[in-house]
This record gives C-alpha cells, sequence and structure tokens, in this order.
C-alpha cells in the first residue's frame, strides 16, 4: 500500500553502533511516521514528520533521531544501538484528506546483540 | 486521543460472521473510530473508519452506537485469512494533532 518500501528488512548489529533504518514512498504523502512493536507492547511512535524538514517526536523517542531531508524518505537513526531497540520496526504514510488512512510498510527486523 | 477497550482474544468460525466489540466510553465529538488489522509479521492494514454514521466498505461493516461510546466491527463472512489482531483506535484529525495510539487489539481466530 502507497508504495512504501523498508531498507533493510533484516539487520542484526553489535550494541554500540550506528543503524540507519530506511523509509521509501511513492505516493507523495506528506505525512510519515516511524513505529515499533515488541511482545505486549503494541505498536509505539517513535517519531514523526509533518513535511521535509519537519520532524517531532513520539512516545519512545529516546534513543532515536529521524531526519526527512526529501518527501520520499524518512530515516530512522539508532546512534548508538543498545538490546533493548531490538524489536520490528514499521514505517507509515498518509496525507491529509477526507480518508486520512495511514498505510504501513512491510517492516525491518533488527537484532541487536 | 480517548483509550480504548477491546477484548483479548476472539473464536470465529469460518464462513460466519465474526463481531468485534470495541467500547471507547471517552470519546469526543471530533474523534473518529478507526479499525486496523495486523496479520502475522506484516504491517498493519487499514479496514475501516467512521465518526458517527455506520459505514460499510468491501472489507467489513463499522456500526456505532448513537452515544459513540462503543462500537463493532463486523467481518461479514469470515475466512482463514482473517486471522489477524485487529485494533481499534480513537483519533481527532490528524490537522488537529491526531495520531494513532495503538492498544493491544483483539486477537481473532477463524477455525474451520
Amino acid at each position: 500500500d502507497a508504495g512504501i518500501t523498508q531498507s533493510p528488512r533484516h539487520k542484526v548489529t553489535e550494541t554500540g553502533t550506528p543503524v540507519t533504518l530506511r523509509c521509501h514512498q511513492t505516493e507523495n504523502h506528506r505525512y510519515m511516521y516511524w513505529y515499533r512493536q515488541d511482545p505486549g507492547h503494541g505498536l509505539r511512535l517513535i517519531h514523526y514528520s509533518y513535511g521535509v524538514k519537519d520532524t517531532d517526536k513520539g512516545e519512545v523517542s529516546d534513543g532515536y533521531s529521524v531526519s526527512r531531508s526529501k518527501t520520499e524518505d524518512f530515516l530512522l537513526t539508532l546512534e548508538s544501538a543498545t538490546s533493548s531497540q531490538t524489536s520490528v520496526y514499521f514505517c507509515a504514510t498518509h496525507d491529509l484528506g477526507a480518508q486520512e488512512t495511514q498505510y504501513f510498510g512491510p517492516g525491518t527486523r533488527l537484532l541487536v546483540l | 486521543d480517548a483509550k480504548t477497550t477491546q477484548p483479548t482474544s476472539m473464536d470465529c468460525a469460518e464462513g460466519r460472521a465474526a463481531n468485534l466489540p470495541c467500547n471507547h466510553s471517552t470519546i469526543s465529538g471530533n474523534e473518529y473510530v478507526y479499525w486496523y488489522r495486523q496479520i502475522h509479521s506484516q504491517g498493519p492494514q487499514y479496514i475501516i473508519h467512521g465518526l458517527k454514521n455506520n459505514e460499510t466498505n468491501e472489507m467489513a461493516s463499522l456500526i456505532i452506537t448513537e452515544d459513540r461510546k462503543s462500537s463493532t466491527l463486523i467481518l461479514p463472512h469470515a475466512t482463514l485469512r482473517d486471522t489477524a489482531v485487529y485494533y481499534c483506535i480513537v483519533r481527532v484529525p490528524y490537522n488537529q494533532g491526531g495520531k494513532l495510539i495503538f492498544g493491544q487489539g483483539t486477537e481473532l481466530s477463524v477455525k474451520p
């Protein structure tokens, strides 16, 4: 849906290393979101963007940063990965309008050893 | 954004209607009711949403009570592929600061 791709789809890394996840969309949607999903917690919002260079924090933003230099790309960076950041990360997009439907990407599975 | 309460799990026989309830007793007048589902390991999928009136699309029907304090998602003829976690979410429009806040959802198991 909404032409959302995430890369990489799977990643294993070591504690303390930087990691960048990419979300790419082809629908020219203004809003983009990063969520993480962990057992027992459902999906939790990390950061979101309401336009190029416009971003804001979600409920679990500590340890994460984001950047949006182009409409189609939203990057999530873990500056120094920790084991607690092992999770499945989902990107989502939407645009304003009558539906305001948020579309989700396929997810990235990250394992921090 | 108002909170929602859903049963943790439900079973449904294949071919029968699946009725998934959701309580949102603190919903505000400008908050919409959204339903998403998540099939194992996939990203959440939008199903339907509504404000006051009942809604129907190719996937499901949404019945909202007159006082808007609860709603029911109806899958008219459940199939095995409808087995998923279903999330009921209420939120204000995005241009008013609304965000999707996911709870634990209802795990629906459709059985042969």
